[in-house]
């Protein structure tokens, strides 16, 4: 069993949707837990960042994070077709390592 | 935007060929990291490095090669390229307190015919 499971997709959705995306784990260790977005040919860049259980926001985009569930999910309002990306969860415990999901691909149709 | 690069962007060779991928970045980051990524499948951690002489294997095998003799570069060598190698190469940075924030490079995109 892999120790991060992400929604595979892809995902197609209108200009101005709300778009959803999670992960699961099952390391009850991590503490920290982040979403990259992945532009085609491009290297992955950090989008959110949170510490254990809580919302994040920031502008358009919402971080949540379900501890007790081991679940993370991460939103978009009024999405653009600029988000059309890759996003990969990820997480880790205290140290460098991170553990990846296999990405969400999503594009967004104007 | 992160100031970390790596060349070449894309490289296509045959089997046999001893190649070096480059990876520098400018924001005197100590920890380094080397990861593969397939389409479809998780990054996977290669090698990593602490800082100056610091180089360690990360959780996939690999038969590549890493050296930080400089604070700002880690060049990746796979001394004999196979097919099996095929695969982009992403290189990311971190500072020494916040490791698991990761910058990462362009990658690289390498083909082994």
């Amino acid at each position: 069993q892999k120790e991060v499971e992400q929604d595979p997709g892809p995902l197609s959705v209108p200009e101005g949707a709300i778009v959803s995306l999670n992960c699961t784990y099952s390391n009850s260790a991590f503490q920290y837990f982040m979403w990259y977005r992945q532009y085609s040919r491009k290297g992955p860049e950090l989008l959110m960042y949170t510490y254990s259980s809580g919302n994040k926001e920031d502008g358009r985009f919402t971080a949540q994070v379900d501890k007790s569930s081991k679940y993370i999910s991460l939103f978009i309002r009024d999405s653009q077709p600029s988000d059309s990306a890759t996003y990969l969860c990820a997480m880790s415990e205290e140290d460098y390592k991170l553990s990846f999901g296999a990405g969400t691909t999503v594009t967004v149709r104007a | 935007e992160a100031d970390i690069y790596q060349t070449p962007r894309y490289l296509v060779i045959g089997t046999g060929k001893k190649i070096t991928l480059e990876c520098s970045q400018t924001m005197g980051h100590d920890k380094m990291y080397w990861y593969q990524q397939d389409p479809g499948m998780e990054l996977h951690l290669i090698h990593y490095s602490y800082g100056v002489n610091s180089t360690e294997k990360g959780d996939l095998s690999s038969e590549s090669t890493v050296s930080r003799i400089r604070t700002e570069h880690f060049p990746l060598t796979l001394e004999s390229a196979r097919p099996s190698h095929t695969s982009q190469y992403l290189c990311a940075s971190s500072d020494r307190e916040h490791t698991d924030t990761q910058y990462f490079g362009p990658g690289t995109r390498l083909t082994v015919l």
